[in-house]
């Protein structure tokens, strides 16, 4: 199982929204509503910023949002802050023996 | 508060033995699973596997199946992370996470760094 492809990097100004992308197969991100993403900051511990596509766990600003299309998931960032720099982690079940797989991580660069 | 809390740094050698724990706290520790991601240095997160904590079931994913075991001892509501044999190779930050039944984790640990050198 290859791990779910994602840009290398993203960038975007302080205010504005940037998109991150994730695709798989009809196997994992098409096939089920078990798609999830991470944020994660140098040296620190992956953190849950949206399950099951579209949902935002209780704390989590609404300036980050989730959809599918296809085989295709996406993470959405408004409102740009700097804070937001980080690496982002998409996340999928897989009909695969391996059953769950990672998306190769999106570089996000607030200018 | 739920929090995964885990055992601290370890420098091993080729060959050596290592066990890492991962102890729940905050919440019903056998009613989700566990599971384990290995992040070598500079790299992604690779799904290692789960475990459940009520009667132990593993899932390894076949990339690491046969070089580490999961186990748990609810008693304390530890999970485990060991390896009999370590490599150079294994060298990387390990994190246990709460996973729930449609399959996200939250929380994770803070990780645990496994330096392994001769």
């Amino acid at each position: 199982q290859s791990a779910l492809t994602q840009p290398a990097s993203v960038s975007g100004s302080p205010g504005q929204s940037i998109t991150i992308s994730c695709t798989g197969t009809s196997s994992d991100v098409g096939g089920y509503y078990y798609v999830s993403w991470y944020q994660q900051h140098p040296g620190k511990a992956p953190k849950l910023m949206i399950y099951e596509v579209s949902n935002r766990p209780s704390g989590i600003s609404n300036r980050f949002s989730g959809s599918r299309s296809d085989n295709t998931a996406s993470l959405t960032i408004s409102g740009l802050q700097a804070e937001d720099e980080a690496d982002y982690y998409c996340s999928s079940y897989t009909s695969s023996s391996t059953h769950y797989v990672f998306g190769s991580g999106t570089k996000v660069t607030v200018l | 508060e739920v929090q995964l809390v885990q055992s601290g740094a370890e420098v091993k050698k080729p060959g050596e033995s290592l066990r890492i724990s991962c102890k729940g706290s905050g919440y019903s520790f056998t009613s989700q699973w566990i599971g384990w991601v290995r992040q070598m240095p500079g790299k992604g997160l690779e799904w290692m596997g789960r475990i459940d904590p009520d009667d132990s079931y593993t899932n390894y994913s076949p990339s690491f199946q046969g070089h580490v075991t999961m186990s748990v001892d609810k008693s304390i509501t530890t999970a485990y992370l060991q390896w009999s044999s370590l490599k150079a190779s294994d060298t990387a930050v390990y994190y246990c996470a709460r996973l729930a039944s449609s399959w996200y984790g939250s929380p994770w640990g803070q990780g645990t760094l496994v330096t392994v050198s001769s």
